[in-house]
């Protein structure tokens, strides 16, 4: 299994600023993902972070709210733009398994709230 | 409706009960399935992954997929108030080259002394 760090932890940030979450495996990985998990909600996929090329956005999240990096096999940025109350979240990056399974290994979060 | 569908509790039972938490899926595409447990603050932990229709059992787990009735379910036997979390199931299915998951809403578990 991979393991999967995430920074910040929290943050708690202005209306109008702007946070960007990294994520970082132990180990090299074709598949990165990012999600976002309400208070009290399940996950909801926002992109799948591509290596060398640019991310694959579900429908609802866009690049301009939603930049995200991936520039080697073992890390990625999310970034939250201009940040909006309704932005206040837990933040999850998670890693694929391999073998084609559609497991993933997922980091602790980050739990950002927008004041 | 819900690709996915799943009782959010909450749950509780006493210390060294059959736990029995269940999804129902309409979409027949999905492949995979699984189950995580998240502790608060944390996030979810991979506990089961199951491929084909039946039970694949492991320690206190057993995960028990019917595709014919688009249903799964995960059974904790001889339950620890170390099991208290939520679990999430979750399904996969190829999209674009990827697999992807779709979550249910979670079921929050309590296991009471």
């Amino acid at each position: 299994s991979a393991v999967i760090s995430q920074k910040p932890s929290r943050d708690i940030c202005q209306r109008g600023t702007s946070l960007t979450i990294q994520c970082q495996v132990d180990s090299q990985v074709t598949m990165m993902f990012w999600y976002r998990q309400q208070p009290g909600q399940s996950l909801t996929l926002i992109a799948t972070a591509n290596q060398g090329s640019e991310a694959t956005y579900e429908s609802g999240f866009v690049i301009d709210k939603f930049p995200i990096s991936r520039p080697n096999l073992t890390f990625s940025t999310l970034t939250v733009s201009n940040l909006s109350p309704e932005d206040s979240s837990i933040y999850l990056c998670s890693a694929a398994a391999g073998g084609g399974g559609g497991t993933q290994y997922f980091g602790p979060g980050t739990r950002l709230t927008v004041l | 409706q819900k690709e996915v569908e799943q009782d959010p509790g909450p749950l509780s039972v006493p210390e060294g009960a059959i736990v029995s938490l269940n999804c129902t899926y309409s979409n027949s595409a999905f492949q995979y399935f699984m189950w995580y447990r998240q502790y608060s603050r944390k996030g979810p932990e991979l506990l089961m992954y199951t491929y084909s229709s039946g039970n694949k059992e492991d320690g206190r787990f057993t995960a028990q997929v019917d595709k014919s009735s688009k249903y799964i379910s995960l059974f904790i036997r001889d339950s620890q108030p170390s099991d208290s979390a939520t679990y999430l199931c979750a399904m996969s299915s190829l999209i674009q080259g990827a697999q992807k998951l779709v979550f249910g809403q979670g079921t929050r578990l309590t296991i009471n002394p």
